[in-house]
């Protein structure tokens, strides 16, 4: 049973790009939760789905980032008009619907240069 | 407000030599306590769930135990291997959903 999957692993994007982060839970599980780990920092919650709904996006910056949980496909972390400030590790954990998020993905390796 | 501290933020020991990390807590309404175990460039791995004061859970050389104002995880006869990030986190009653709030985490570095 494969794991959380994230891809990609490692992103370089230049600034004012888009940065687009996908992320595949586990085979079963239909909630999806993002967290961001900023250089020298703990990981912050940013927001959690089920499919087709945001449940939770009270830790969401309020301008350029959006998550989707489609139907069918994988999760989307999306980053618009990216800024150095950007930069950091973006993890998504997922679980079955009970229980917090026990598993986590490997993580994107976001750079902004 | 709701605050997760951890303690020390890094710690060498030598191969064998027991001791205790400190997760302390400041929250209005707490469901559960976690502990997770991060590797360098990997995602946090599960360790432990705790729900209530004086539960206590063991795997292998690490326990955690629980109190109304912190957690402990104790490394006992640490090896090379426990080498890692531990991350303690907790979920409050008034989260939606199962959101987790982490701590800044221990750094642990085991020497041969």
């Amino acid at each position: 049973n494969a794991g959380v999957m994230q891809n990609p692993r490692h992103l370089v994007r230049r600034r004012g790009q888009e940065a687009r982060l996908r992320c595949s839970p586990m085979k079963g599980h239909s909630h999806v939760y993002w967290y961001r780990q900023l250089p020298e920092e703990g990981l912050k919650f940013m927001v959690y789905l089920q499919k087709e709904n945001i449940i939770d996006e009270s830790g969401m910056p309020k301008e350029r980032f959006s998550a989707e949980f489609p139907k069918e496909g994988p999760s989307i972390l999306r980053i618009q008009q990216v800024v150095r400030g950007d930069s950091a590790a973006y993890f998504c954990a997922s679980s079955p619907g009970q229980g917090p998020p026990g598993y986590f993905g490997p993580g994107t390796r976001l750079t902004v240069t | 407000e709701d605050q997760v501290t951890q303690s020390p933020e890094a710690l060498r020991l030598q191969e064998g030599e027991s001791s205790s990390l400190n997760c302390s807590y400041t929250v209005s309404g707490l469901r559960g306590l976690f502990w997770y175990r991060q590797d360098p460039g990997k995602g946090p791995e599960f360790l432990f769930t705790l729900y209530s004061a004086g539960e206590e859970k063991e795997k292998e050389r690490l326990k955690a135990t629980l109190t109304k104002k912190e957690s402990f995880l104790h490394i006992t006869a640490p090896k090379p291997e426990d080498s890692a990030t531990y991350l303690c986190a907790v979920q409050l009653i008034k989260a939606a959903g199962n959101k987790l709030t982490f701590g800044g985490g221990t750094r642990v570095l085991v020497k041969p």
